[in-house]
């Protein structure tokens, strides 16, 4: 375990639902991500939040709606999700935000949309 | 262009041979260097980070970047079955006014013959 936690492990859904990931952090720290991983392509930055403030928004579409109520917890709203959003959703944190801060990732969330 | 190249494999080697994985990055004012390794199903795993030119040793793990060449890699010596996955580069920094954009390669899968 790396101190990183996500529920659900596992999700399915269809294009008209509403659901939420969760990630919560035990390391103290500052600084949280979500990033998508597809099969056969390189995990993509989706958000950052530092403080509880996005600091970062790598044109992701409406689609996904991120949260941070504070610097321990990070969900991802979605809705109204097409089948090409299927993929593996990882959260992660790291002490501080920018480039010199090393990231550690939770387990995943496996979503399939139907 | 991709931002980080990475060999995509397989890579295989004997156990207790050097193995040997390379990383290139396309935007020079990238300042940080990561490796993680990532089992099949599981999220990626920190193993090494670098920030200046030059060799980085963390027991069987050595990281070395060449930043006028873009280039990084990752020798892991006296291979051992268990190391057997997938190792991702990821890059930090860079043009992006926030430095919050981090770049992650395809990965190489590594393959340890017994």
């Amino acid at each position: 375990e790396t101190g990183v936690t996500q529920t659900p492990r596992h999700l399915v859904m269809g294009m008209t639902n509403k659901k939420s990931l969760k990630c919560e952090q035990h390391l103290g720290h500052n600084a949280m991500y979500w990033y998508k991983q597809s099969a056969k392509k390189p995990l993509e930055l989706m958000f950052v939040y530092s403080l509880e403030e996005r600091v970062e928004n790598n044109s992701v579409p409406s689609r996904f709606s991120p949260e941070c109520p504070n610097s321990s917890h990070l969900f991802l709203h979605l809705h109204t999700l097409q089948p090409e959003d299927s993929a593996l959703y990882l959260c992660a944190s790291s002490l501080g935000a920018g480039a010199y801060n090393e990231q550690f990732f939770g387990p995943g969330t496996r979503l399939t949309v139907l | 262009q991709k931002e980080v190249e990475q060999n995509s494999g397989p890579l295989s080697v004997p156990e207790g041979a050097i193995a040997s994985l390379n990383c290139t990055y396309s935007d020079r004012g990238s300042q940080s260097f990561f490796w993680y390794r990532q089992y099949s199903g599981k999220s990626p795993e920190l193993i090494m980070f670098i920030y200046s030119n030059g060799d980085k040793e963390d027991g069987r793990f050595t990281a070395q970047l060449n930043k006028a060449s873009q280039y990084v890699s990752l020798l892991i010596r006296d291979s051992q079955p268990s190391d057997s996955a997938t190792y991702l580069c990821a890059v930090g920094g860079g043009s992006s006014n926030t430095g919050n954009q981090f770049y992650f390669g395809t990965g190489t899968s590594l393959t340890v013959i017994p």
